[in-house]
């Protein structure tokens, strides 16, 4: 069984301030974990993914993530927040190929104020 | 690469029907996920198939089936439309090629009315 828990439903920051979107997840074996974005009308879009390589995960946009398995998190961040990057973010879990089903949180909404 | 496809757009329908959605991988992907996103919350997955079979179930009445074609194209079929089934249905697709990753297609939006 796997489950995520976006901690936070709706986040606002400053433009030009660092974003932090926090994530938990709960998995029975060696997860891949995930970060989709998706903008107003649009498609999901992948952020990044960790798969038992390297812990610290850059993706795209500035953003990253960082697996902590004693924690189990994987948290999002990003230096400096761009008013562009205002959207709905899903922190997602899978096994280990990532290719079977998804278990998604329940999204943290980005504010960026001006 | 036209990417992943989804058909129609949009639909609307009244209870008690049914209704059919269509999605078309990405190219040189085999496998293909059904989503479905209510107003408001993250996608819950309903189904994968593979190899024209349905390989992996989430928890979804039976009134939701599915079905993949040869060329890997697949079909979400729901009997009996409940209110509720108002939602955003999203296709995902995968490969062997794809890495760990399944590709979103932008999804149909049903209303049950």
């Amino acid at each position: 069984a796997q489950s995520v828990t976006q901690l936070d439903s709706h986040v606002s920051v400053s433009e030009g301030t660092p974003v932090l979107l926090r994530c938990n997840y709960s998995s029975s074996y060696s997860p891949s974990l995930f970060w989709y974005v998706q903008h107003p009308n649009k498609g999901l879009q992948l952020l990044l993914k960790y798969t038992s390589a390297a812990t610290l995960v850059k993706g795209i946009n500035g953003f990253e993530a960082e697996f902590k398995k004693s924690e189990t998190s994987f948290h999002l961040t990003k230096p400096s927040a761009h008013m562009s990057d205002a959207a709905e973010y899903f922190c997602v879990v899978s096994d280990r190929t990532g290719r079977r089903a998804l278990t998604f949180g329940s999204g943290t909404r980005l504010q960026v104020q001006p | 690469d036209a990417g992943v496809t989804q058909s129609p757009t949009h639909l609307i329908k009244t209870r008690g029907q049914q209704v059919t959605l269509r999605c078309s991988p990405k190219s040189g992907h085999d496998t293909v996920s059904w989503y479905q996103q209510a107003l408001g919350q993250g996608p819950q997955f309903i189904f994968q198939y593979y190899e024209e079979e349905e390989r992996q179930r989430g928890n979804f009445p039976d009134r939701f089936s599915g079905h993949q074609f040869p060329n890997y194209s697949s079909e979400l079929n729901v009997n009996a439309l409940l209110l509720g089934d108002s939602a955003l249905y999203l296709c995902a697709s995968s490969g062997s090629g794809s890495g760990n990753e399944q590709f979103f297609g932008p999804g149909t939006r049903l209303t049950v009315l």
